[in-house]
């Protein structure tokens, strides 16, 4: 399978806890973003990376939230101090560098905060 | 940004063509149109993208008009397994900017039997 690869994908929590979740972009995808969705809603653009440097993060996006990716492969989204109201589906997804490349999507890590 | 306005919902009856229309009256001048489908519980799969007249790919066809202020996306001869969300997605990378890729609430297709 050579899809984007997002884990884990369900993730429960107490509120206050920390949370880290993975994405493993298509391999040879350059750009790698994050998106949260809530039932009912599109998803939420929260940031995007060109290879290792992260180049935009969305109002959205806390001082409690913090995305890395490392040597330009994977990525981690980390929450700290999660409250009920990070509950969502956060999504990874991947693209190549041109400018109308789509956007390849994982199947995203459902946080439930209780 | 190019907001994108789509009907809430739509039925359709298996083996019907569905035509679901996305108003961008915003749309700038390098800005391109990509449709997503999704599923309950899974990541948005990329459809088709256009930037001007028609597309047509293995599953769909996008019709965008001379001033691409909307676009048309085409199903044809729906069955059950279509029913989804449909997004329209404008936007451009060429400037670098991620922002601009911004989902509206989409279109919830219901195919009956």
């Amino acid at each position: 399978d050579t899809g984007v690869s997002q884990n884990p994908r369900h993730k429960i929590t107490k509120r206050g806890q920390n949370v880290t979740f993975r994405c493993d972009p298509i391999s040879e995808h350059n750009r790698l973003y994050w998106y949260r969705q809530t039932l009912g809603q599109g998803p939420e653009f929260l940031t995007y990376f060109q290879n290792e440097a992260q180049l935009e993060k969305s109002r959205l996006l806390s001082d409690r939230f913090s995305a890395e990716r490392p040597k330009g492969s994977f990525s981690t989204l980390e929450i700290q101090r999660t409250e009920q109201g990070d509950s969502a589906m956060y999504l990874c997804a991947s693209s190549l560098t041109g400018a109308h490349s789509p956007l390849h999507f994982g199947n995203g890590t459902r946080l439930t905060v209780t | 940004l190019a907001k994108t306005t789509q009907p809430i919902s739509m039925d359709s009856y298996e083996g019907q063509e569905v035509n679901i229309t996305c108003s961008h009256n915003n749309i700038a001048t390098n800005d391109y149109i990509t449709w997503y489908q999704q599923f309950p519980s899974q990541g948005p799969r990329f459809i088709i993208q256009g930037y001007k007249t028609k597309v047509t790919n293995e599953v769909a066809s996008l019709f965008i008009p001379a001033d691409r202020k909307s676009s048309t996306l085409s199903l044809p001869r729906v069955s059950l397994s279509d029913t989804a969300v449909y997004y329209c997605l404008v936007g451009d990378m060429g400037a670098g900017s991620a922002r601009q890729l911004t989902f509206g609430s989409g279109t919830q297709l219901t195919v009956l039997p």
